[in-house]
Parts: structure tokens; C-alpha cells; sequence
């Protein structure tokens, strides 16, 4: 089953550290979203991309985020100097392309800070 | 400013009859609209969408009707079974030259009873 896969599953780092979240597009797929979604809130939009370049960063923290799709391997959302506020589960799409696509996301990475 | 609401938090519906989720926009600019469901620890599932040029797209058990005039949208669930009780989000998004981000909203917890 090649769907969108999303690791680590879950995440603990302390405040201060660095999370690395990684993300690996369903088969065929060029087109990367990211989400984040607090408790009890709905998904909001963070970043999108397609390979080597970003293409809509407008929900991303302007500090501490960034995002990344290399020519190989997955995308990777970095959170550098994490504080309490980041606990949250972060949610990865991916879709063939971006006109009237339904995305399909992955199973998210929980990440939780101490 | 939620662009995307859902009204609705919570609703409770007996196995074997009708489970009806509204959704609400105020963004003109969006034309394609999906709902997805969600089970705990997972990522979310497509579950079917509709282009603003149509008024109802219909799939096994669900139909999805939209209200332009309204900014409305409903997703109709028949006959609701218990393994259908997960929380559903609607979202939205424009065809732009940025991308097709999803804008989500707060989700609504169906709970079917056997």
C-alpha cells in the first residue's frame, strides 16, 4: 500500500531542541501539503510544495519553521528551538496535481514537547 | 476569520437512518469542496468532493449537496452504520496559481447508536 507516509508516528523533544518531521508522497504523487492541527481544532494549512521548491509558505510561523522537498527523498518540515506551543499533531498530503485533486494525507506525527 | 465552518460539533443518529453534516463557507473564491473523516490517530480520509459547477455528487452512501447561493454544503449519510461515528471535516479550497490549499473547519463528532 504506497499511501502518504509520515514519520516519526510520535515525537518528544524538549523545549529548545529540534524536530525533524518527515514526510514520503504517495506514489506518483509531485505535490506536498503540510497541516497542523491542535486539540480539538480543525487542520490548518502550514506549507506547500513541489519537488525543490516552496510554493505557498503563507501558514508557516515566519521563525523556528521551514520545509523542504528535495529532488530525492522525502519532505522534511524542521521546527528548530521548539516551545511548548508546537505540541501538536503535523499532518502531511500529498496530490498528483493541484487543480481539483482530492489530497491524501498521511497518518500525521504527534510530536510533544516537555 | 474562519473562512470554513461547521456549526455542528456533535451529532448523534440511530443505525439505519439518515446522518446529515453541514458545512458553511464565506469565501466566494472557492469552487471545490471535500469532506473527509477521521478516526483517532489517523490521518484523515477522503471521502468524496464536488466542483462548485455541480450541485450534487453522490457515492455509495454518501451524497454530497452544494448551496452556492448559500455558501452551504451538506454531506447525507444513508443508512448510517456504527463504524461510520468518527469526527468529519469539511474543507474548501480556490483554484489559484499558488496551489489548491485545503481550508478546513472545525469538524463535526458523528456518533452512530446500534
Amino acid at each position: 500500500n504506497a499511501g502518504v507516509m509520515q514519520n516519526p508516528r510520535h515525537l518528544v523533544r524538549r523545549r529548545g531542541q529540534e524536530a525533524r518531521l518527515r514526510c514520503s508522497p504517495m506514489k506518483g504523487h509531485s505535490h506536498v501539503y503540510w497541516y497542523r492541527q491542535l486539540p480539538e481544532e480543525g487542520l490548518k494549512f502550514m506549507v506547500y510544495l513541489q519537488k525543490e521548491n516552496i510554493i505557498d509558505e503563507s501558514g508557516m510561523p515566519k521563525e523556528r519553521f521551514s520545509a523542504e522537498f528535495p529532488k530525492e527523498g522525502p519532505s522534511i518540515l524542521r521546527i528548530q528551538q521548539v516551545v511548548r506551543g508546537d505540541s501538536a499533531a503535523y499532518f502531511c498530503a500529498s496530490s498528483p496535481k493541484f487543480v481539483h485533486q482530492p489530497q491524501h494525507f498521511g497518518d500525521g506525527t504527534r510530536l510533544s514537547i516537555l | 476569520d474562519q473562512q470554513v465552518k461547521q456549526n455542528s460539533p456533535s451529532l448523534s443518529v440511530q443505525e439505519g437512518r439518515i446522518s446529515i453534516l453541514n458545512c458553511d463557507y464565506t469565501n466566494s473564491m472557492f469552487d471545490y469542496f471535500l469532506w473527509y473523516k477521521k478516526y483517532p490517530a489517523e490521518g484523515p480520509t477522503f471521502l468524496i468532493s464536488i466542483s462548485s459547477i455541480k450541485d450534487k455528487n453522490e457515492d455509495g452512501r454518501f451524497t454530497v449537496f452544494l448551496n452556492k447561493s448559500a455558501k452551504h454544503l451538506s454531506l447525507h449519510i444513508v443508512p448510517s452504520q456504527p463504524g461510520d461515528s468518527a469526527v468529519y471535516f469539511c474543507a474548501a479550497s480556490s483554484n489559484n496559481n499558488a496551489g489548491n490549499m485545503l481550508t478546513f473547519g472545525g469538524g463535526t463528532r458523528l456518533m452512530v447508536k446500534p
